[in-house]
């Protein structure tokens, strides 16, 4: 079946730093992938996506670039603010079929 | 900017109680969706529904659940006799596509906590 991992969180960073939060998927076919994100008291809101291999998706700062030959989708950003305080989950379709979650990491970043 | 929201925010039943969670989506939305995220786990595909009929739902989704759109904005999640392993956040999603051509729109969820 489809599954989506994600890396442990929390992660702790100061403003400023370089935040790397890793997904890798398994899936049947060749899936379109997702970064949600979910600010506190928010629902879940598309942060990025990538629709084939290679593809680079980018928004906020943010970007993440689809890897099919490692199964990857990690999430990026080069100077990360308070702001983006949030947890973050990577997610992955394929076709008509519904969004497959990963568990979601915890951002917290500090003054 | 239009939003989909969700009540109650949080829910405190006894087990073997019934109860309704309530999501209106987006007014021009078609595709409709329930999640769910047990504390820790991931967040687990419920059901869809299109068309007033449920189009698809996964292994979760058992005699328990029912969903109903019954007045054409509201569209409601109700579990009839709840368990412990039911308590989690749900979410209600909405889309006006289907699948991964289409954005889904989340509410803010709703904790359930059985007792």
């Amino acid at each position: 079946g489809n599954s989506v991992t994600q890396m442990e969180g929390p992660v702790t960073l100061s403003e400023e730093a370089f935040l790397t939060i890793n997904c890798t998927y398994t899936a049947t076919g060749y899936p379109s992938l997702f970064w949600y994100v979910q600010y506190p008291g928010e629902g879940l809101q598309l942060l990025l996506k990538a629709t084939k291999a290679d593809d680079k998706g980018s928004n906020k700062g943010f970007e993440a670039t689809y890897r099919k030959e490692t199964t990857s989708f990690h999430l990026e950003k080069g100077s990360v603010q308070v702001s983006d305080s949030a947890v973050y989950f990577c997610a992955l379709t394929l076709g008509y079929s519904t969004l497959t979650f990963g568990k979601g990491t915890m951002l917290l970043v500090s003054p | 900017e239009p939003e989909v929201t969700q009540t109650p925010s949080h829910q405190v039943t006894q087990m073997g109680q019934e109860v309704i969670l309530r999501c209106v989506p987006i007014s021009n939305h078609l595709y409709f969706y329930w999640y769910r995220q047990i504390l820790g786990q991931k967040v687990e595909f419920l059901v869809s529904f299109y068309n007033n009929e449920i189009s698809e739902k996964s292994e979760i989704f058992d005699d328990q659940f029912s969903v109903e759109r019954p007045d054409g904005s509201n569209f409601t999640l109700k579990i009839r006799s709840t368990k412990l392993e039911d308590s989690a956040m749900y979410f209600c999603a909405s889309s006006n596509q289907q699948g991964n051509t289409g954005e889904l729109f989340f509410g803010e969820g709703s904790r359930l906590t059985v007792l």
